[in-house]
């Protein structure tokens, strides 16, 4: 069983449409971090959180510790947020260089 | 523009020859990361660099030596490649540990 799960796999929506994107981990973490990789293959950092909620124009990430649970959110979604979304983790304990990927949401918006 | 920079973009490579993937950043970032991307597989770490100086194994380091040159350049090496070392490349840093991460735009190697 991957250490990273992430739900829903594929996900189609909408423009305009609220979006979210579940990641559960299995482990303690000392930090998670969201990324998104364009259909063209670019990768961008999206999100580091460690606890709490941070939001960065219409992206919303949260995380629960307790739960091993964090979320991202999109709001008002548009065709140009098409890509695939990464979670990834740092397990506590560990190295901080070392992070554990989750397989991905693959995230398509209409227009 | 700043950011990382990755070279060559695309390259083919038959079995059993070497190549040297190069990754600069201008960003004066402390850390920096080799990854690769196979489908179905997700990103896997095969080196990294804390910081200048020095290097530790990843994930899945076999089949690969790894060069700090400096702290701008972290260059990946395949001393003999093989086609299971035929995936996307990406090149990353960040300035610590708090840090996100930047990417570079990868490198898509084939080896037949």
């Amino acid at each position: 069983k991957n250490e990273v799960e992430q739900s829903p796999q594929n996900l189609t929506a909408q423009e305009g449409e609220f979006i979210t994107i579940n990641c559960s981990y299995s482990v303690g973490i000392s930090a998670l971090h969201w990324l998104q990789q364009h259909p063209g293959g670019g990768i961008v950092s999206l999100f580091m959180l460690s606890s709490g909620k941070k939001k960065h124009g219409r992206l919303i990430a949260t995380i629960n510790i307790q739960e091993k649970h964090s979320s991202l959110h999109i709001t008002a979604s548009h065709p140009r947020d098409s890509a695939v979304y990464i979670c990834a983790v740092i397990a506590s304990g560990g190295s901080n260089y070392k992070l554990t990927f989750g397989k991905g949401t693959l995230l398509t918006v209409n227009p | 523009n700043a950011g990382v920079t990755q070279t060559p973009k695309f390259q083919v490579l038959k079995t059993g020859q070497s190549m040297t993937l190069q990754c600069a950043q201008d960003m004066n970032h402390n850390s920096m990361y080799w990854y690769r991307q196979d489908p179905g597989m997700g990103l896997r770490l095969i080196y990294y660099s804390a910081s200048e100086g020095t290097t530790d194994k990843g994930e899945v380091p076999n089949g690969y030596n790894v060069s700090r040159l400096n702290k701008r350049e972290f260059s990946l090496r395949l001393e003999s490649a093989a086609p299971s070392q035929t995936s996307v490349y990406f090149c990353a840093s960040r300035p610590g540990t708090d840090y996100g991460y930047t990417f570079g735009s990868g490198t898509r190697l084939t080896v037949v």
